[in-house]
């Protein structure tokens, strides 16, 4: 996987309510897409995947779309916990490789 | 689901020394895997690929005889950091490349990350 060391944008939200993390992909041959969750001082954690024949998919509390025609990827995570808090990257699977996005660091305040 | 496991986790050495960080697929084969050096709040940086009986692949920018890479299995992949140095302090983080028996779909698994501090 290839990503560059960037600064990464930062969400706040309330405990309780909805986050939408975005994510733009830059291959349209992409077939695959992951979201990663980390934590501070760990390693990243799996979330959810989605192949590109799909536009929605749903896990515990959390839902992927996929919009092919604009390269976009958002994962939705309900009713947003203290726990959740950490950054989250999306990776896009093309030509046996895998490519990630800077991340977003989301913050949830009780 | 499948499991890359990272050691060790955390590791303090004095400048100069040598340490070695080990990644394996506990449930799986990694036909390839890779290794990353992050920065706090910021994203993972590619150091290198490997794939398992061959050379690694550096990124550019990326001293291969300062980070020697060994892929000696396909469950097993090692990063030496040579001679280490204060400026070598970052968390390194491995992922593997594989197929959990329960799918189809060749995945990414990272481990957990390994925290270098050298003195």
């Amino acid at each position: 996987g290839e990503s560059v060391g960037l600064h990464l944008p930062t969400l706040s939200v309330q405990e309780g309510d909805n986050s939408i993390i975005n994510c733009a992909y830059s291959n349209s041959a992409s077939d695959y897409f992951i979201w990663y969750k980390q934590e501070s001082g760990k390693g990243p954690q799996f979330i959810i995947d989605i192949r590109s024949n799909m536009d929605k998919r749903q896990g515990q509390r959390v839902t992927v779309l996929l919009n092919k025609t604009v390269k976009h990827l958002s994962l939705q995570i309900a009713a947003t916990q203290p726990g959740d808090s950490a950054v989250y990257f999306c990776a896009e699977n093309f030509s046996n490789q895998f490519y990630f996005g800077t991340g977003t660091s989301l913050t949830v305040i009780p | 689901g499948a499991v890359v496991s990272q050691h060790p986790s955390w590791v303090i050495c004095k400048s100069g020394t040598s340490v070695k960080i080990e990644c394996r697929s506990l449930d799986f084969q990694a036909t390839t895997m890779f290794w990353y050096r992050q920065f706090p709040k910021q994203s993972l940086m590619l150091m290198a690929t490997s794939n398992e009986g061959s050379k690694a692949t550096y990124e550019q920018g990326v001293e291969k005889d300062k980070f020697l890479i060994n892929h000696a299995s396909l469950t097993l992949s090692t990063l030496t950091v040579t001679s280490a140095h204060p400026e070598d302090s970052s968390f390194y983080i491995c992922s593997a490349r594989g197929r959990a028996f329960t799918s189809s779909v060749e995945k990414l698994f990272f481990g957990s990350g390994t925290q270098l501090s050298v003195l």
